[in-house]
């Protein structure tokens, strides 16, 4: 199984900042690479997907990047509806594995 | 619009079985493969499950192996998720997801979610 990893697990950050989340896969995954944004009792929503390109209707401040094994989200400036656990995800083989997430939260 | 509605969660006793639906709309559903991920209170996401399209195949997590059957009626534009054999584990939320569009690199993510249907298993 491919393992996920996120850092940081936490994130604290004031509403403007720019906030960088990790993730790394265990082997190479290409660029089959998802993150996803989930709010307390909600569903997750799709924010990347291919590492790099932003699903639709998704503000411009969010971009993903990288490819292999290494990736990153970045929020270029930290919204108040931006503060939520983030969720890395590959899609490169089954079984289908997440990061164990990352939590912005307020500073 | 795309709309996925699970049901069908509740309490159980472990070592009894519950049946999950999840009723699509919105979207050719027999155009798309579709995953069960479930969430443990306080926990991250698991993917448990995925039913090709057509049906024709099925991929499980370890952790539900031989105690979860996943099917579809595209008839219906319904999938469901068996669910046997329960332990205080498979406590969670469970989310049906969708597969997102056809790509010629056969790579799909999770494009839509439901809300999700709580499932506790507790004697």
């Amino acid at each position: 199984d491919i393992q996920m990893t996120q850092s940081p697990s936490t994130l604290s950050a004031s509403v403007g900042d720019r906030v960088t989340i990790t993730c790394r896969a265990s082997q190479s995954i290409s660029s089959r690479l998802a993150w996803y944004q989930q709010k307390p009792g909600k569903a997750p929503k799709v924010l990347i997907y291919k590492a790099s390109s932003l699903a639709s209707g998704v503000p411009s401040r969010f971009s993903g990047s990288g490819s292999g094994t290494e990736f990153t989200l970045t929020i270029s400036s930290l919204q108040p509806d931006d503060f939520a656990t983030y969720y890395c995800q590959q899609y490169n083989s089954y079984p289908r594995t997440f990061g164990q997430g990352t939590k912005v939260e307020i500073k | 619009q795309v709309r996925l509605v699970e049901s069908g969660g509740g309490a159980v006793q472990p070592g009894r079985s519950l049946r999950l639906s999840c009723a699509a709309s919105g979207f050719t559903f027999s155009n798309h493969g579709m995953h069960w991920v479930r969430q443990a209170p306080g926990k991250g996401l698991e993917w448990v499950a995925i039913i090709w399209y057509d049906g024709s195949n099925k991929y499980y997590a370890d952790s539900v192996k031989g105690r979860f059957t996943i099917s579809r009626d595209n008839s219906e534009s319904t999938m469901f998720l068996q669910m046997n054999s329960l332990r205080a584990e498979d406590t969670a939320v469970y989310y049906c997801a969708r597969d997102s569009p056809y790509d010629s690199s056969g790579s799909y993510y999770f494009d839509y979610w439901g809300q999700g249907t709580l499932v506790t298993v507790s004697a």
